[in-house]
C-alpha cells in the first residue's frame, strides 16, 4: 500500500531560521503532491501543489517545495520562518496522478517558531 | 474554506448515542470525503463519495456510516458512539481532475 512519511514529528526553530521539512512517499508511478498547513484551531489549507512540469514549486507565504522523483521526495522549505508559521504541516500524495485514487496523508510535522 | 461548511462545530455526547455530522459545499465538486484527525496520527479517511450514487469505505470505516443526500451534502453518522471516536472530524471536497482537496472547518466530537 502507498504510504507517506514525514520524518520530523516536531521541529522547533527561532525566527529567521531556515526550514526544511521532509516528505517521502512510496509509489513508483505518476503522482500529484501537496503540502497542507493547519494553523492552531483551524482547518487544513493548501500551501502548495505539484502536478507536473518544473519540480520546484512555489506556494503561499514564501514556502516552496522540490519534487525529486529519484528520491521519492517532496520536501518543504522556507528560507526564513516567522512566528506566524507556527502550525502543523501535512504532506499528501495522490498516487496515479490526475483523478485517480485518494490522497494519502503523512502524519504531520508540528512546527513551533520561537519569537 | 468558507465554501465547505460543517455542523455542528463542537459536540459532546455519551457512549451509545447516535450522532450525525453534516457537511455542505458550494464548490460544485462531485467528490466528498470524511476524515478523522487524532494527534500524531494525521488524517485517516473514513468514507468517500465520488458522486451521489457512489459511496466507498476508507481505511477506518468501522463504526461509521455515511449518506450522500445530494451533490452538495455528505453526512457522517456514528450509530453508537464510543469514547475512542473522540476526535476532530473534517469533511473535504475535490474536483474530478487532480484531487486537490478543500477542507471544512472541522467538528470536534467528544464521546464521554
Amino acid at each position: 500500500a502507498q504510504s507517506v512519511s514525514q520524518h520530523n514529528h516536531h521541529v522547533i526553530l527561532s525566527e529567521a531560521a531556515s526550514l526544511e521539512l521532509g516528505c517521502n512517499y512510496s509509489y513508483g508511478g505518476t503522482v500529484n503532491l501537496f503540502w497542507y498547513v493547519q494553523y492552531p484551531g483551524q482547518h487544513l489549507q493548501l500551501l502548495l501543489k505539484y502536478f507536473s512540469g518544473d519540480p520546484l514549486v512555489k506556494g503561499i507565504k514564501g514556502f516552496e517545495a522540490e519534487f525529486i522523483k529519484s528520491k521519492f521526495s517532496f520536501n518543504l522549505r522556507k528560507p526564513s520562518v516567522q512566528w506566524s508559521d507556527t502550525a502543523e504541516y501535512f504532506c499528501a500524495v495522490n498516487a496515479g496522478g490526475g483523478s485517480q485514487g485518494n490522497l494519502i496523508f503523512g502524519k504531520g510535522t508540528k512546527l513551533s517558531v520561537k519569537p | 474554506d468558507a465554501d465547505v461548511t460543517q455542523t455542528p462545530r463542537n459536540r459532546i455526547t455519551k457512549t451509545g448515542k447516535r450522532i450525525m455530522l453534516e457537511c455542505s459545499q458550494t464548490k460544485g465538486h462531485d467528490r466528498m470525503y470524511w476524515y478523522r484527525q487524532d494527534p500524531g496520527l494525521g488524517l485517516q479517511l473514513i468514507y468517500y463519495s465520488f458522486d451521489v450514487k457512489d459511496i466507498n469505505k476508507g481505511e477506518i470505516s468501522d463504526g461509521y456510516s455515511v449518506s450522500r443526500q445530494a451533490q452538495a451534502k455528505f453526512s457522517l453518522s456514528l450509530e453508537s458512539a464510543i469514547p475512542n471516536q473522540t476526535a476532530l472530524y473534517f469533511c473535504a471536497t475535490s474536483d474530478l481532475w487532480n484531487n486537490e482537496q478543500f477542507f471544512g472547518p472541522g467538528t470536534r466530537l467528544t464521546v464521554l
